[in-house]
Formats: C-alpha cells, sequence, structure tokens
C-alpha cells in the first residue's frame, strides 16, 4: 500500500521560510511524477506544484511562482517544497499527492498524505 | 486557464436517496475529468476518473458521466460514510490542474 507522509509544517512569520517534506513507502516512488496542493481555511483544493519522475521538469501555479521550490529525491523516497517569503495566503494544509504518471500531463492524484498545517502569524 | 465551478455547492438528503452533482468547465476538456471526495479530517481520495472510470476501490454507487463540457457524479443509495466534500478536477493536458469549488454532501 502507498503511503504519503508529509512533515516540516508549522508556524512560520511573515515573510519566513519553511520546507515541507513528504516521505513515500511502498511504491516505486521514482516512477511517478509528484505534486503539492493545498487547503486553505474554509477554502477548496488548490494545485500548486508538480515534479516529473526524474526531477527535470517542474510547475508551479502563479500564487506561488518565485517562492516556492519544489524537489525530490529519489534515492530517499522524498519530495520537497521550499517555501519562502511565506505571506498570511499561505496558510493551509499541505498535501503531497503522487501522479498517475511519469510527468505532468494529464495527471489525476492517485494517493495523498494526510497533509501538513502551515500557519503565518507574526 | 480553465475554470471548473459546481452545483450544487451543498446539499442534504437522506440514507438510501441518490443524488447528481454537477461540474461545468469553462472550454471542452474532452472526457479530463475526475472526481474526488474528501472527507473532514481525512485526505481526498479519488473516485472517478476519465469522466466515468470508477477507480479502483472506490465503491460501484458512484458513477460519473458527461463529456466536453458538463459532467456529473452521482451517488446511488446514499450512506452515512459518503458525508463529504466532492471535488471535480480537469487534467486536459499539463498543468494548472484545476479543481471545482465543492459540493458539500450531508446526511
Amino acid at each position: 500500500e502507498v503511503q504519503l507522509v508529509e512533515s516540516g509544517g508549522g508556524l512560520v512569520q511573515p515573510g519566513g521560510s519553511l520546507r515541507l517534506s513528504c516521505e513515500a513507502s511502498g511504491s516505486s516512488f521514482r516512477n511517478y511524477a509528484m505534486h503539492w496542493l493545498r487547503q486553505a481555511p474554509g477554502k477548496g483544493l488548490e494545485y500548486i506544484s508538480g515534479i516529473s519522475s526524474d526531477g527535470t521538469i517542474t510547475y508551479y501555479a502563479n500564487s506561488v511562482k518565485g517562492r516556492f521550490t519544489i524537489s525530490r529525491d529519489n534515492s530517499m523516497d522524498t519530495l520537497y517544497l521550499q517555501m519562502t517569503s511565506v505571506r498570511v495566503d499561505d496558510v493551509a494544509v499541505y498535501y503531497c499527492a503522487r501522479g498517475d504518471s511519469a510527468w505532468l500531463l494529464y495527471s489525476t492524484f492517485d494517493y495523498w498524505g494526510r497533509g501538513t498545517l502551515v500557519a503565518v502569524s507574526s | 486557464d480553465i475554470q471548473l465551478t459546481q452545483s450544487p455547492s451543498s446539499l442534504s438528503a437522506s440514507v438510501g436517496d441518490t443524488v447528481t452533482i454537477t461540474c461545468r468547465a469553462s472550454q471542452d476538456i474532452s472526457n479530463y475529468v475526475a472526481w474526488y471526495q474528501h472527507r473532514p479530517g481525512e485526505p481526498p481520495k479519488v473516485l472517478i476518473y476519465a469522466a466515468y472510470t470508477l477507480q479502483s476501490g472506490a465503491p460501484s454507487r458512484f458513477s460519473g458521466g458527461g463529456a466536453r463540457t458538463h459532467f456529473t457524479l452521482t451517488i446511488s443509495r446514499l450512506q452515512t460514510e459518503d458525508v463529504a466534500t466532492y471535488y471535480c478536477q480537469h487534467y486536459n493536458g499539463g498543468p494548472p490542474f484545476a479543481f471545482g469549488p465543492g459540493t458539500k454532501v450531508e446526511i
């Protein structure tokens, strides 16, 4: 059974930085694209970033472009999201999810972690 | 970017009822729609992909339909464990992969 476990969330000051991690088990992590999505309080799901299986192709939503960086370590079965210049509107539960192929095209999300909460306050 | 709308935004039904949720896309997305169930405190779970294909392990009382710009998710024989928010997602091409605003189902 595929399991994804996020960590690294917490309280950060506006303008601060945080690194989220997502550790995968039970699957061939290196064969699948991975993604980050978030859900702000009282809001719906928002897709924010994706990375191809080999790490060569990345995508960022406009809301996080230039501030967040997605990366992966296939030797450690771990996905990362480096968050910088964090803003109040970044408050959300952040989910990592596995794509259903190696690429970012035509992707659904077949496994999700339980999420990690990022709070922003001075 | 493609936008998705859902209706209704919420509904209340009884155990055993059949309910239908609609998702509309701002442009033709062929059949590249997935439906997710998001129960409180749990991660989202994909139920349907390619508009009408049931995800392995999803209960058969869930069914999808539609194409191009109009899609539906139908829950037959509603159960208490179906209380959740349901989202449609398009995946026609590359990201961004937009989600609809969600439909909250209550009993």
